[in-house]
C-alpha cells in the first residue's frame, strides 16, 4: 500500500525558513517522480513544484521560484521541500504526493505551515 | 496555464439522488498523444484528497461504480448515480495535459 508522510511543517516568522519532509513507502520511490502540492486555509489545490525521477528536471509555480527547493533522496525514499524568505501567503497545507503519467494519484495527509509573526 | 472552471461551485442535493460536476478547460485537453489527462479528486472534511477518475473516465481502484467520469476536448463531467453521505466534500478536477497541471476551483456537494 501507498503511503506518504509529510513531517516538518509548523509555525514560522515572514522571512524565516523551513525544511519540509515527506517519507515514502509501498512502492518503488526511486522510479516515481515526485511533488509538492499546498492548500491554503479554506481555499482550493495548487500544483507547487515537482521532480523526477533522479532529479534532474524540476519544475516550481511562479509565486516560489528562487526562494523553494525540492530535492530528494532516492535511497532514503524520501522528498524534501526547502522553503526561504516565506511569506504570509504560502501559509497553507502542503502535500506530498507521487507523480503517475502526466498527474498524480496517492497523496499523503499533509502538514501545516503559518507564516505569521 | 490552462484555466479550469468547475460549475456549480456549490451542490446541494438529497440522498439517493444523482449529482453532476462540470469542468471546463480553456483549451483541449486533447493530448498530442492521443490521451487526455482529465482526473477528478475528492476531498471529504479534514482528510486529503482522493484520486476518484484518471484520464477523463477510468475508475480508481476501490471507487464506487456509483462515480463515472465523462466528456472531450474541453468539456467535462463527474457523475454520482446516487449520492450518499460519504460523498460529501470538495471535488476537483486536474489536467495533465498541458504543464504546468492546473486545478479547477472545487464544488463543494453537500446534502440538502
Amino acid at each position: 500500500e501507498v503511503h506518504l508522510v509529510e513531517s516538518g511543517g509548523g509555525l514560522v516568522q515572514p522571512g524565516g525558513s523551513l525544511r519540509l519532509s515527506c517519507a515514502a513507502s509501498g512502492f518503488t520511490f526511486s522510479t516515481s517522480w515526485m511533488l509538492w502540492v499546498r492548500q491554503a486555509p479554506g481555499k482550493g489545490l495548487e500544483w507547487v513544484a515537482n521532480m523526477n525521477q533522479d532529479g534532474s528536471d524540476k519544475y516550481y509555480v511562479g509565486s516560489v521560484k528562487g526562494r523553494f527547493s525540492i530535492s530528494r533522496d532516492n535511497a532514503k525514499s524520501s522528498l524534501y521541500l526547502q522553503m526561504n524568505s516565506l511569506r504570509a501567503e504560502d501559509t497553507a497545507v502542503y502535500y506530498c504526493a507521487r507523480g503517475v503519467s502526466r498527474t498524480t494519484d496517492f497523496w499523503g495527509q499533509g502538514t501545516l505551515v503559518t507564516v505569521s509573526s | 496555464d490552462v484555466v479550469m472552471t468547475q460549475s456549480p461551485l456549490s451542490l446541494p442535493v438529497t440522498l439517493g439522488q444523482p449529482a453532476s460536476i462540470s469542468c471546463r478547460s480553456s483549451q483541449s485537453l486533447v493530448h498530442s498523444n492521443g490521451n487526455t489527462y482529465l482526473d477528478w479528486f475528492q476531498q471529504r472534511p479534514g482528510q486529503s484528497p482522493r484520486r476518484l477518475i484518471y484520464e477523463v473516465s477510468s475508475r480508481d481502484s476501490g471507487v464506487p461504480d456509483r462515480f463515472s467520469g465523462s466528456g472531450s476536448g474541453t468539456d467535462f463531467t463527474l457523475k454520482i448515480s446516487r449520492v450518499e453521505a460519504e460523498d460529501v466534500g470538495v471535488y476537483y478536477c486536474l489536467q495533465g495535459t498541458h504543464w504546468p497541471p492546473t486545478f479547477g476551483q472545487g464544488t463543494k456537494l453537500e446534502i440538502k
